[in-house]
């Protein structure tokens, strides 16, 4: 079946630290994969997406790679802030992102000036 | 951008009474809108997709007489969870889509969720 593993949290880094956050997948098929930030008191915002192996999402300074070989798709940031504090999930879909989606358990970033 | 509103944000009750969560687009059509639902410390498990107009589809294990849902307008879903018990207590989301599947507005998006503590 499909699922997905990440990092488990709390992460608590200084500002313009290195962030990396691990996402493991599991899917038949080739899925599209998806990182997702929640900020306090807020609904779950897209922050990037791939839909093919190799492809690069990035946005806001964030980046993940879809590494098929090792079903991975890491979230990096190479200098956080602490408006980066969120909590962040990885997340799949077997077909494309307005069907199921399919998502890791969280991990919750706090970022200390 | 595009705009989910959830109310309320928080609700208790007692147990055996019944509570509706509303979830609205606020500056869009959402074709398909779903419903979630998340216990602490673990994953957004989708509960049912819905159609405007038609009915939802339950995820596996879901209890459709349970959790009733209706979308009656494009703009509109409601979850009503019926003779809420205890174990019902639990973080439900919502989200929206515009578009097609496959189109360049096939993104979901995502209400602040509802906090349901069932006494």
């Amino acid at each position: 079946g499909n699922s997905v593993t990440q990092m488990e949290g709390p992460v608590t880094l200084s500002e313009e630290a290195f962030l990396t956050i691990n996402c493991t997948y599991t899917a038949t098929g080739y899925p599209s994969l998806f990182w997702y930030v929640q900020y306090p008191g807020e609904g779950l915002q897209l922050l990037l997406k791939a839909t093919k192996a190799d492809d690069k999402g990035s946005n806001k300074g964030f980046e993940a790679t879809y590494r098929k070989e090792t079903t991975s798709f890491h979230l990096e940031k190479g200098s956080v802030q602490v408006s980066d504090s969120a909590v962040y999930f990885c997340a799949l879909s077997p077909y494309s992102s307005a069907s199921k989606i399919i998502f890791g358990s969280g991990t919750r970033l706090s970022i200390r000036p | 951008g595009a705009v989910v509103s959830q109310h309320p944000s928080w609700v208790i009750c007692k147990s055996g009474t019944s509570v509706k969560i509303e979830c609205r687009s606020l500056d869009f059509q959402a074709t398909t809108m779903f419903w979630y639902r998340q216990f602490p410390k673990q994953s957004l498990m989708l509960m049912a997709t819905s159609n405007e107009g038609s009915k939802a589809t339950y995820e596996q294990g879901v209890e459709k007489d349970k959790f009733l849902i209706n979308h009656a307008s494009l703009t509109l879903s409601t979850l009503t969870v019926t003779s809420a018990h205890p174990e019902d207590s639990s973080f439900y989301i919502c989200s929206a889509t515009r578009g097609a599947s496959g189109s360049s507005l096939d993104i979901q998006y995502f209400g602040a969720g509802t906090r349901l503590s069932v006494l």
